[in-house]
C-alpha cells in the first residue's frame, strides 16, 4: 500500500511564474491538507480539502489555491511566485477529520 | 490564538543517555497534542498524540510525553537514545487530529556515538 505521493520532488522557479504541486493521498483517505514548511521552521497549516471543497484555511494570501479531484488526489497551486514562497510544501491524508494524518515526503520549492 | 513553543533549538545527547524534549503551548481548549518526527528527506512520522485520559502517553519507537496542563507542557522522553533516533521533532497543537494543526519551531537532536 503507497502512503502519500507528492510530485515533482524539487522544482526550481523564477519569481512571478506560477506552480502546481501535486499530492496523492494514502489509500482509503479522502481528506488532503496542504502545509509550507520554510527553512528552519515547523510546518504551516495552508488548507485542507475534503469532498472536492476547501474546508478550512490557514493564514495564506490569495496567491495559494488547491483543488481536490474526485479520486480525492490533490493540487496546490502558488501564482505570482515571491522568494518567500521558497519552501518545503507537505501533504497530508487522513480519513475524514478527526483520524491521524499521514504526511508525503514533500515538494522542495525554490524560487530565484 | 493557539500556538506551540520549542524552546531548544538545538540538542546534543550521547547514545544510550535519556532524552527530554521541551513543548510549551498555548490553547483556549482542550488541545490535541502531537509529537512528529522529520528525518532528512521524509515527511512527518507521528511518534505519539493526547488529546484525553492518562496524561503519560506512549508512542512508538520507545518514546513517551507526559501533558501537563497546569504548565501547559507536553514533553516528550526517551530513556536511552539510539543513534537512528537523531532527526528533527515536531510538537504540534489542533483542534481535532489534522485540522488547522499549529506546528513549533522544531528541536534537531544530535546523538554522539
Amino acid at each position: 500500500d503507497a502512503g502519500v505521493t507528492q510530485s515533482p520532488t524539487h522544482l526550481i522557479k523564477t519569481r512571478g511564474q506560477q506552480v502546481t504541486l501535486r499530492c496523492s493521498p494514502k489509500s482509503g483517505h479522502d481528506t488532503v491538507s496542504w502545509y509550507q514548511q520554510a527553512l528552519g521552521q515547523g510546518p504551516q497549516f495552508i488548507f485542507q480539502y475534503y469532498e472536492e471543497e476547501e474546508r478550512q484555511r490557514g493564514n495564506f494570501p490569495d496567491r495559494f489555491s488547491g483543488h481536490q479531484f474526485p479520486n480525492y488526489s490533490s493540487e496546490l497551486n502558488v501564482n505570482a511566485l515571491l522568494l518567500g514562497d521558497s519552501a518545503l510544501y507537505l501533504c497530508a491524508s487522513s480519513f475524514g477529520s478527526d483520524y491521524e494524518q499521514y504526511f508525503g515526503p514533500g515538494t522542495r520549492l525554490t524560487v530565484t | 490564538a493557539q500556538s506551540v513553543t520549542q524552546p531548544d533549538i538545538h540538542i546534543t545527547v550521547s547514545e544510550g543517555a535519556s532524552l527530554e524534549l521541551r513543548c510549551n503551548y498555548s490553547y483556549g481548549a482542550t488541545p490535541y497534542l502531537f509529537w512528529y518526527v522529520q528525518s532528512p528527506g521524509q515527511g512527518l512520522q507521528l511518534l505519539l498524540k493526547y488529546f484525553s485520559g492518562d496524561t503519560l502517553v506512549q508512542g512508538i519507537k520507545g518514546f513517551e510525553a507526559e501533558f501537563k496542563r497546569s504548565q501547559s507542557s507536553f514533553n516528550l522522553r526517551k530513556p536511552s537514545v539510539h543513534w537512528s533516533d537523531a532527526a528533527e521533532y515536531f510538537c504540534a497543537v489542533g483542534p481535532n487530529n489534522n485540522n488547522d494543526m499549529r506546528f513549533g519551531a522544531g528541536t534537531r537532536l544530535t546523538v554522539k556515538p
